[in-house]
């Protein structure tokens, strides 16, 4: 069964650095999300791509965010100078037409120190 | 804008007894209905979902899910738990559009004791 890859599993970062969290979509998707999960909370929605634009993003998707598919496969979310609440676990996931065939990768867990 | 309730943070149910997990939405047209389960540390699995038609629908691992306009509910329900039922159980609604977000309920933690 097709899956959304996400890379790394676990990453630990200094306040203030970049991070950039990678995604593999499926193949015939769409449509690219990203959400994120705070620990205890829950699932908040960030942003959503399509045709190599953003096509809706939430509050929480700031000037420090940004997203790109760099070659037609990855996916990514950069965070250009993270704070410590930045920490979270963030999930990719993909969708073809609309919600049809929603699929979440396994998420990056984000630590930020 | 549309919003889910879970009202029950925790529920603890013994293996083999039944459960439901209770889901409120808040939306102005024809949700789509999603619930998802999350095991500690990992991702979102999709359980099962509703777009239209028979209003109850069946997912993976024994669960099922009923959907009642009349109520703004997508419950959901499993007949018998098992202990691999334990749990994170979150609701989602999205909108009857491409490319559009889920906006998820707070979620319900599944204990089960033996």
């Amino acid at each position: 069964e097709p899956e959304v890859t996400q890379t790394p599993s676990h990453q630990v970062t200094q306040m203030g650095q970049e991070v950039i969290l990678r995604c593999v979509p499926i193949s015939n998707h769409l449509y690219f999300y990203w959400y994120r999960q705070i620990l205890g909370q829950k699932v908040e929605f960030l942003v959503s791509f399509y045709n190599n634009e953003i096509s809706e993003k939430s509050e929480i998707f700031d000037d420090q965010f940004s997203v790109e598919r760099p070659d037609g496969s990855n996916f990514t979310l950069k965070i250009r100078s993270t704070k410590l609440e930045d920490s979270a676990m963030y999930f990719c996931a993909s969708s073809e037409a609309g919600t049809y065939g929603y699929t979440f990768g396994s998420g990056t867990r984000l630590t930020v120190v | 804008a549309q919003s889910v309730t879970q009202p029950d943070i925790h529920i603890t149910v013994s293996e083999g007894a039944s459960l439901e997990l209770r889901c409120n939405y808040s939306y102005g047209a024809t949700p789509y209905l999603f619930w998802y389960v999350q095991s500690p540390g990992q991702g979102l699995q999709l359980l099962l979902k509703y777009f239209s038609g028979d209003t109850l629908v069946q997912g993976i691992k024994g669960f099922e899910a009923e959907f009642k306009r009349s109520q703004s509910s997508f419950n959901l329900r499993k007949p018998s738990v098992h202990w691999s039922d334990a749990a994170e159980y979150f609701c989602a609604v999205g909108a009857k559009a491409a490319g559009n977000k889920l906006t998820f309920g707070g979620g319900t933690r599944v204990l089960v004791k033996p």
